[in-house]
């Protein structure tokens, strides 16, 4: 078990360019998730995937993000034409469904998008 | 909508001191409460949980009691050290519903100890 891990840590972009997040959860973990976090500011949730169903997005997750979880293992996030207001922390969790929805949710170290 | 409040911060103590961090929610279910902590260049981790009232969660000399009367789950440990050093975040997890499975947090409180 080597935990959640997310590629790259850091990304510098430029603004109108796409941008690819992936990440690796623990390893028969069902559930994946994704959030953001800005500069001061607790995680926001933006979806989640009960293997590789994408079942909840919000509506943080605007028509410039998509993620996709083949197979229900790896994931990644896409932003597409970044603005500069997408800069932050994005997070990885993973959770297994064995014990309910109450389960723990394991995060990765994050990739910190930066948008010039 | 759901949503946890922390007490402003950043918190600064001594090492041995005593440490409160407050933490109040607002729920429409019956949700599961969690301290997370995020130490420098590190990702979150789970520090205690709590899934019902009354319940107290501890790990690591901390605790928090889940108080459903008072919708708090206030973060609590009797003698800080210099690595404890983090950001603190309180959150809940909803059962049912559209909000199943998801992590909703609070702003985070920066702790910083000195020796």
């Amino acid at each position: 078990d080597t935990g959640v891990s997310q590629n790259p840590r850091h990304k510098i972009t430029k603004r109108g360019q796409n941008v690819t997040f992936r990440c690796d959860p623990i390893s028969e973990h069902n559930r994946l998730y994704w959030y953001r976090q800005t500069l001061g500011q607790g995680p926001e949730f933006l979806t989640y995937f009960q293997n590789e169903a994408q079942l909840e997005k919000s509506r943080l997750l605007s028509d410039r993000f998509s993620a996709e979880r083949p197979k229900g293992s790896f994931s990644t996030l896409e932003i597409q034409r970044t603005e500069q207001g997408d800069s932050a922390m994005y997070l990885c969790a993973s959770s297994s469904l064995a014990g309910g929805p109450k389960n723990i949710q394991y995060f990765g170290a994050g990739t910190r998008l930066s948008v010039l | 909508g759901d949503s946890v409040t922390q007490m402003e911060g950043p918190v600064t103590l001594s090492e041995e001191a005593f440490l409160t961090i407050n933490c109040t929610y607002t729920a429409t279910g019956y949700p599961s409460l969690f301290w997370y902590v995020q130490y420098p260049g590190e990702g979150l981790q789970l520090l205690l949980k709590a899934t019902k009232a009354d319940d107290k969660g501890s790990n690591k000399g901390f605790e928090a009691t889940y108080r459903k009367e008072t919708t708090s789950f206030h973060l609590e440990k009797g003698s800080v050290q210099v690595s404890d050093s983090a950001v603190y975040f309180c959150a809940l997890i909803l059962s049912g519903g559209t909000s199943y499975g998801k992590l909703t947090f609070g702003q985070g409180t920066i702790l910083t100890v000195h020796p």
